[in-house]
């Protein structure tokens, strides 16, 4: 298995919804990452999770809350988000945190909050 | 810091026209190179990558060499298709124990019939 896996594909949600983001990979990565990509722009970096771990939180605000339950899991729960919010979700994971051979993404959920 | 720099687009191409896409960078250290493909409504997909100078990268048709000297990674098809269709991103990391890669903006190609 070499891929990662993200659920849903898709979502809509209210400014007052909660919500979960969902992503699972088996290839023994012990470095995951979320990364958010507005239209028309590179991916950029949220969190990165090493050993199940929170090791980088990159300024991103508290309605975004990441969760790693295991090795194979990295969820996103989103709360009270602003349509500013709405975007391309991307996860991806890496043997160990070091990008040297690069990373292997999922392939995201479109998130629009309305 | 790190960047990358490569070409604008949008670029528009027909079938079987060669493809260049320029990418030059600035890190610290030896970076590796990567470039990534987005189709339509997708994710990122690694389409090929290069860890030390003068390496060659290639996947699919698609090359690139890491040129240390004049630091780019241009990547490059000989007869691209309307399926190659896609945003194509160089990205860089800077080694060690740095975990981020660097994007460039993004190239859309359009490949005509």
């Amino acid at each position: 298995d070499t891929e990662v896996t993200q659920t849903p594909k898709h979502l809509v949600m209210g400014m007052t919804n909660k919500k979960s983001l969902k992503c699972e990979q088996h290839m023994g990565h012990r470095a995951m990452y979320w990364y958010k990509q507005k239209a028309k722009k590179p991916p950029e970096l949220m969190f990165v999770y090493s050993y199940e771990k929170l090791s980088i939180n990159e300024s991103v605000p508290s309605r975004f809350s990441p969760e790693c339950p295991n090795s194979s899991l990295l969820n996103l729960h989103l709360h009270a988000l602003q349509p500013e919010d709405s975007a391309l979700y991307l996860c991806a994971s890496s043997q160990v945190l070091t990008g040297t051979y690069g990373y292997t993404f999922g392939s995201g959920t479109r998130l629009t909050v309305v | 810091g790190d960047s990358v720099t490569q070409m604008e687009g949008p670029v528009t191409l027909s079938e079987e026209a060669f493809l260049t896409i320029n990418c030059t960078y600035t890190a610290t250290g030896y970076p590796s190179l990567f470039w990534y493909v987005q189709y339509p409504g997708e994710g990122l997909q690694l389409l090929l990558k290069a860890t030390k100078a003068d390496d060659k990268g290639s996947n699919k048709g698609f090359e690139a060499t890491y040129r240390k000297e004049t630091t780019s990674f241009h990547l490059e098809k000989g007869s691209v298709q309307v399926s190659d269709s896609a945003v194509y991103f160089c990205a860089l990391n800077s080694g060690g124990s740095n975990y981020k890669l660097t994007f460039g903006k993004g190239t859309l190609l359009t490949v005509n019939p």
